[in-house]
């Protein structure tokens, strides 16, 4: 079974300033990472995604994610927040290769402050 | 090529009641995913259908089921709604052998 652990369940990060949401996971098996971003009254939106390959994957909006094995995290960075990037966001692992299921982490809520 | 779609909206029903979410795939998606979102319990996997069969199922009660027609549209079905139902209930699909999910914009549904 895979689990997804996001530590910060809110982040409020002044406009302009950079920022990280944090995410790691657990799994016995390879696995592909997402970041998915909640507006709200609003359904889920693909950020970006880590499938193989090179561990820094960009995304949209400006947001870029690196994939570390061996500490096995997918932390999600954006070197310059916008009012605009006021969202949920939920980190989730899907087991490589097979017809499994994605396992979401808790979400992060993160708040601008203009 | 439109997204997926969900209805209704939103729904209002009563303890006891039945109700029935429908969600339209993207055109050529055969895998249709459902998910509750609630503030206490987060992103929940309901189940997964694939060409009409049930792929995948999460930890919920029997009072949840859900079936996938030919053309990919599937509906859930919650019976005897508990107030601990109310919840955005989420769809995605995605291509055959994909790893991407497409989702929808959710059902709101409130049981008073």
């Amino acid at each position: 079974a895979q689990s997804v652990t996001q530590l910060d369940s809110q982040v409020p990060v002044f406009e302009e300033a950079p920022v990280e949401l944090r995410c790691n996971y657990s799994s016995s098996v390879s696995v592909y990472l997402f970041w998915y971003v909640q507006y709200p009254n609003q359904g889920l939106q693909l950020l970006l995604k880590y499938l193989s390959g090179s561990t820094l994957v960009k995304g949209i909006n400006g947001f870029e994610a690196e994939f570390n094995k061996s500490q096995t995290s997918f932390h999600l960075r954006k070197p310059s927040v916008h009012i605009s990037d006021t969202a949920e966001y939920f980190c989730a692992v899907l087991p490589a290769g097979g017809n499994e299921k994605l396992t979401f982490g808790t979400g992060t809520r993160l708040t601008i402050i203009p | 090529k439109a997204g997926v779609t969900q209805t209704p909206r939103y729904l209002i029903k009563t303890r006891g009641q039945q109700v029935t979410l429908s969600c339209s795939p993207i055109s050529g998606h055969r895998s249709v995913s459902w998910y509750q979102q609630t503030p206490g319990q987060g992103l929940q996997f309901l189940f997964e259908y694939f060409s009409e069969t049930q792929r995948n199922k999460g930890n919920f009660p029997g009072r949840f089921s859900g079936r996938q027609f030919s053309n990919s549209r599937s509906e859930m079905n919650v019976s005897t709604l508990e107030l601990g139902d109310s919840a955005l209930y989420l769809c995605a699909s995605r291509l055959t052998g994909g790893n991407e999910q497409f989702f929808g914009p959710g059902t709101r549904l409130t049981v008073l």
